[in-house]
């Protein structure tokens, strides 16, 4: 049974270019969410897609949007990158109706 | 930010003791949830609890959510090598607008030595 899967692992950008992070679900999970990790901290949530749909967002301005594909997999795009973006993308997926979420291993993000 | 405060900020034991940390928020979850982070990897899901009062265990692990719903606390029963890691305790308010948003504490890093 493939679990959450991420790619790519590390990225490194330029401050005011644009990202896009992928993520494909656990088998049979129907919600994907995103999450920023800073170093030495936990995971601040982004947003959930479900139904190719945002149906929650944490507290990230417009430069942060996401999509999610009729498969479920989903991707998570920055624009006009800041130094500060710099972080772990965590990728979970979940049920719908089910409150556990399993976390793929991340994308590492540096912006320079 | 992160409205959840996790203790321990870390820990340093002797393999075969026990260890445990707790994680209090300002606001009532209906969900707690307990992972487990590697360096270089994502969080593994550990317990999940969902009713005040509830006892969990897997293995040596032991989680409880607490009666007032604003807390939650994580036991490790002898603690082997492997046991290295930071533990994060994650929660969920029970509120409309809340559903699906995970708050997660600060982490509290174990280092186990022989």
């Amino acid at each position: 049974d493939a679990g959450v899967t991420q790619s790519p692992t590390h990225l490194i950008k330029t401050r005011g270019q644009q990202v896009t992070l992928r993520c494909s679900p656990k088998s049979g999970h129907d919600t994907v969410s995103w999450y920023q990790q800073a170093l030495g901290q936990g995971p601040q949530f982004i947003f959930q897609y479900y139904e190719e749909e945002e149906r929650q967002r944490g507290n990230f301005p417009d430069r942060f949007s996401g999509h999610q594909f009729p498969n479920y997999s989903s991707e998570l795009n920055v624009n006009a990158l800041l130094l500060g973006d710099s972080a772990l993308y965590l990728c979970a997926s979940s049920f719908v109706q089910r409150h556990e979420q399993y976390f793929g291993p991340g994308t590492r993000l540096t912006v320079t | 930010g992160q409205q959840l405060n996790q203790s321990p900020q870390s820990m340093f034991i002797q393999e075969g003791e026990d260890v445990s940390m707790n994680c209090t928020s300002s606001s009532i979850f209906n969900t707690w949830l307990w992972y487990k982070q590697d360096p270089g990897e994502g969080p593994v899901l550990l317990i999940a609890l969902y009713k005040a009062g509830e006892l969990t265990s897997n293995g040596r692990l032991t989680a409880q959510f607490g009666i007032t719903r604003k807390d939650s606390f994580l036991n490790i029963s002898a603690s082997i090598p492997s046991d290295v890691g930071i533990y994060f305790c994650a929660g969920q308010e029970g509120t409309t607008d809340s559903w699906g948003k995970l708050q997660f504490g600060a982490g509290t890093q174990v280092v186990v030595t022989p």
